[in-house]
């Protein structure tokens, strides 16, 4: 199986800040990389998928890059609704499988 | 509007079952490969299988925790995904979430999600 392994576990930041989350794949996975973002009580929403396209609907200050085993999910200007946790998935074979999630909390 | 409604949730004796149902609505089922995630409380998300489409072969695939006792079905014409849970752990215990596999994004991702239904597994 193919372990994800997302750093750090937990951020605190400010509104405005430039926000950055990593995610490394046991192994090579091309660019089947997603990312959900899930708010406390709700369940997750699709902000990026193959590594790098954006869900419909959602805000352009998200971005995702990399390739191969090492990826990233960039909030460029962290915004109020923002705070939740981050979640990658790899899509490349199965069982699928998520890290281990990022909570961006408030600095 | 894709609208995923799950249902079915509850307590359960360890070693009991249970059947959680997923109604679909909003887009055309019988195309869509579907997936459950489970979400232990105070815990990460966990992939539990998935189901293709019968087009593509209507094949299954779980993660390693759940293969042998919990089994992914479809119905195509009630548009309603199934999860049979049999021999159920203490370790079963989540919210349970059901989601289109890949609806409008290639290549696959969980695109849409239920609200989730909680399975408790406790004596």
């Amino acid at each position: 199986d193919i372990q994800m392994t997302q750093s750090p576990s937990s951020l605190s930041a400010s509104v405005g800040d430039r926000v950055t989350i990593t995610c490394r794949a046991s192994q090579t996975i091309s660019s089947y990389l997603n990312w959900y973002q899930q708010k406390p009580g709700k369940a997750p929403n699709l902000l990026i998928y193959a590594a790098s396209s954006l869900q419909s609907g959602v805000p352009s200050r998200f971005s995702g890059s990399g390739s191969g085993t090492d990826f990233t999910l960039t909030i460029s200007s962290l915004q109020p609704e923002d705070f939740a946790t981050y979640y990658c998935q790899q899509s490349y074979s199965t069982p699928l499988t998520f890290g281990g999630g990022t909570k961006v909390e408030s600095k | 509007e894709v609208q995923l409604v799950e249902s079915g949730g509850g307590l359960v004796k360890p070693g009991g079952s249970l059947r959680l149902s997923c109604a679909a609505s909003g887009f055309t089922f019988s195309n869509a490969w579907m997936s459950w995630v489970r979400q232990a409380p105070g815990k990460g998300l966990e992939w539990v299988g998935r189901i293709k489409s019968k087009t593509d072969g209507g094949t299954t695939d779980y993660a390693a925790p759940v293969k042998g006792r919990l089994t992914i079905s479809r119905d195509d014409s009630k548009t309603t995904l199934y999860l049979q849970m049999n021999s159920l752990k203490t370790e079963d215990t989540a919210v349970y979430y059901c989601t289109t596999d890949g609806l409008v994004v290639v290549p696959p991702a969980c695109d849409y999600w239920g609200q989730g239904t909680l399975v408790t597994v406790s004596s």
